[in-house]
């Protein structure tokens, strides 16, 4: 089984330009998530879906769009690079909401540098 | 503010040795509490979740303790080995909530 598979691995950016991270698992989950995670801290959330056609805002959305295509797929855009967003974004997905969300399963991560 | 603690921040250890990681957390209302392996390169993978009512959960060779009362949490790792080199990270979950909140983690190196 593959799990939660990200595209791309890797990606260099300029200040500025736009790129989509994508993320699809195969568990037939509910809940996905994307995160970034930054030297000597914990992984945040950007953004969270519920299920299909629903998302809401994390603990650090500013910059970011998401869409959840299809229960399988929910990708992360950034419409305008920055330094700042220089990060490795990992996608998630569990089964279960809230108290009864289960556990996570991460993707292998995509590693963004913004010039 | 809901926060997790881990301590240390790195740990260099001998292969065959045990080791515990420590996780403070001041997360409230409290809903469970997760360790996680995460491989240099690789995304994190759960080792253990535990709930309000249990207070001690093992997989293998890990063993994670909870105290509730103190909001304490211990990882335990019995005889180590070079594979268990990683980053440990602490997760605690509120109540009625999607949101995790995650420890910055603990880096360790079993050396040969």
């Amino acid at each position: 089984n593959a799990g939660v598979t990200q595209t791309p691995k890797f990606q260099v950016l300029k200040t500025g330009q736009s790129m989509t991270l994508q993320c699809a698992q195969d568990m037939n989950h509910n809940s996905m998530y994307w995160y970034r995670q930054d030297p000597g801290m914990g992984l945040r959330l950007i953004y969270y879906s519920a299920s299909e056609g629903t998302t809401d805002k994390g603990e650090v959305p500013n910059g970011y769009n998401v869409s959840r295509l299809n229960k399988r797929e929910f990708s992360l855009r950034l419409e305008s690079a920055a330094p700042s967003q220089t990060s490795v974004y990992f996608c998630a997905s569990s089964e279960g909401q809230g108290r009864r969300t289960g556990e996570l399963f991460f993707g292998e991560g995509s590693r963004l540098t913004v010039l | 503010k809901n926060q997790v603690e881990q301590s240390p921040q790195s740990l260099i250890i001998l292969e065959g040795k045990n080791c515990t990681l420590q996780c403070n957390y001041t997360v409230s209302p409290f809903s469970n509490l997760r360790w996680y392996k995460q491989d240099t390169g690789r995304g994190p993978v759960s080792l253990t979740i535990m709930t309000f009512s249990e207070n001690t959960k093992s997989n293998g060779r890990y063993t994670a303790t909870l105290d509730a009362d103190t909001k304490q949490s211990s990882l335990h790792i019995t005889a180590s080995q070079l594979s268990d080199s990683a980053s440990y990270i602490c997760v605690v979950s509120a109540d009625s909530s999607y949101k995790l909140i995650f420890g910055s983690g603990t880096r360790l190196l079993v050396r040969p």
